[in-house]
């Protein structure tokens, strides 16, 4: 089992605040990390899936880095929205790449 | 296109009674889960099959089976329900490659 630890547990923002949370895996057998968007009553949609040490992704006001070499990643959301509150859950995957260890999530709330 | 159907959409059981929770998907992914998700905790995974004919045990698989029926189908069986099992349960596929999972919506299970 990975220990996946992300933080902050929950997050509460104004609208146009920009914001990053962190997710933090063990560095030593990385495969890929993929980060997920769960909307309340929903279930969770694939924002990104990242391999390489460095590597930077970006979908609209949202983007991650990632740091294999130190095992974490960031998620920022420039200028939240409330629409972007959703839990946002990390899962690295290891050596045995079928199997995914999701975060416990970052409860992200966007007041108007 | 359908993605990842899973029935039913909520249940309550009494303590010992048996259950399956179906799941299906049309992307011809050859990898599919079971997760639960519990307040606070996150997913966990209960149990995962790689491919067709091949299942394995997540990190919380007591308490549970599963069958991979074919490509398309894998059920997840509670043979007597517990209290401790109440929880929303999430059923997911993934391709080959580093692909994301797709999750179904989940089966809200209560049980008494």
């Amino acid at each position: 089992i990975l220990n996946v630890e992300q933080s902050p547990q929950s997050l509460h923002v104004q609208e146009g605040d920009s914001t990053n949370f962190t997710c933090s895996f063990p560095s030593s057998n990385f495969y890929a990390l993929h980060w997920y968007r769960w909307e309340t009553a929903k279930s969770p949609e694939a924002l990104f899936v990242m391999t390489l040490n460095g590597d930077e992704k970006k979908k609209g006001r949202i983007s991650a880095t990632l740091n294999t070499k130190e095992g974490y990643s960031y998620l920022y959301i420039k200028g939240s929205q409330p629409e972007d509150s959703a839990t946002y859950l990390c899962a690295p995957r290891g050596y045995n790449f079928n199997k995914f260890y999701f975060g416990s999530g970052t409860k992200l709330n966007v007041k108007p | 296109n359908a993605g990842v159907t899973q029935t039913p959409k909520f249940q309550v059981l009494k303590t010992g009674q048996s259950m399956t929770l179906q799941c299906a998907q049309d992307m011809n992914h050859n990898s599919m889960y079971w997760y639960r998700q519990d307040p606070g905790m996150g997913l966990r995974l209960i149990y995962y099959s790689a491919s067709e004919g091949t299942t394995d045990k997540g990190e919380v698989p007591n308490g549970y089976n599963v069958s991979r029926l074919n490509k398309r189908e894998f059920s997840l069986r509670l043979e007597s329900a517990a209290p401790s099992q109440t929880s929303v349960y999430f059923c997911a596929s993934t391709g080959t490659g580093n692909q994301p999972q797709h999750f179904g919506d989940g089966t809200r299970l209560s049980i008494l």
